[in-house]
């Protein structure tokens, strides 16, 4: 039973191009959260996904931030014309209810724009 | 508005001996709280929790202790071990979903 997965690892974009990060839950879990930590900083929640829908999306940047689950693959999280403010680590979780005490973590994208 | 507060950066322990890392928090609503371990390149572990009905809660080498009063909570490592060289981070959950994090503590094990 693979753990969470995300991918790319690492990824480097320039300051205006687009950003997707993905995230494979654990097998048999439908629930999604996506954090975002920068340096020296704790992990930060953005957004909270079920299998095609978004629950809690009230740590997402208004703009230029979007995020899906949708039925069939994996969660994206999607950064339209990145800064160099987007860099940072970005984990995905997963767990089987919806309580984040149980969540698995991934390894993390670390985002870098250039 | 930091909610869960980690105020050591660093701390550096000698193998074999005690290592304490504290947490603090102010929101009164928290009723449970989470440990978690994190190496550099991975994603955070959990490692250990406790309830707020609870002010100690052991397994194996960790240990939480939760002062509700102070809204302090510390983990203690006995004896550390190079292994547990890691960033560790105490949390909070919110609400069902939303776990408020702090900024996390780097503990060094010296050999």
């Amino acid at each position: 039973n693979a753990g969470v997965m995300q991918n790319p690892r690492h990824l480097v974009r320039r300051r205006g191009q687009e950003a997707r990060l993905r995230c494979s839950p654990m097998k048999g879990h439908s629930h999604v959260y996506w954090y975002r930590q920068l340096p020296e900083e704790g992990l930060k929640f953005m957004v909270y996904l079920q299998k095609e829908n978004i629950i809690d999306e009230s740590g997402m940047p208004k703009e230029r931030f979007s995020a899906e689950f949708p039925k069939e693959g994996p969660s994206i999280l999607r950064i339209q014309q990145v800064v160099r403010g987007d860099s940072a680590a970005y984990f995905c979780a997963s767990s089987p209810t919806g309580q984040n005490t149980e969540a698995f973590f991934g390894q993390g994208t670390r985002l870098t724009v250039v | 508005d930091q909610q869960v507060k980690q105020n050591s950066p660093s701390l550096s322990v000698q193998e074999g001996r005690i290592s304490i890392l504290n947490c603090d928090y102010t929101n009164s609503m928290f009723d449970y709280f989470l440990w978690y371990k994190k190496y550099p390149a991975e994603g955070p572990t959990f490692l250990i929790s406790i309830s707020s009905i609870k002010d100690k809660n052991e397994d194996g080498r960790f240990t939480v202790f939760l002062n509700k009063s102070a809204k302090h909570l510390s983990l203690h490592i006995v004896p550390s071990q190079p292994g547990d060289s890691a960033v560790y981070f105490c949390a909070a959950p919110d609400s069902n979903y939303q776990l408020i994090w702090g900024a996390g503590t780097k503990l060094i094990i010296k050999p």
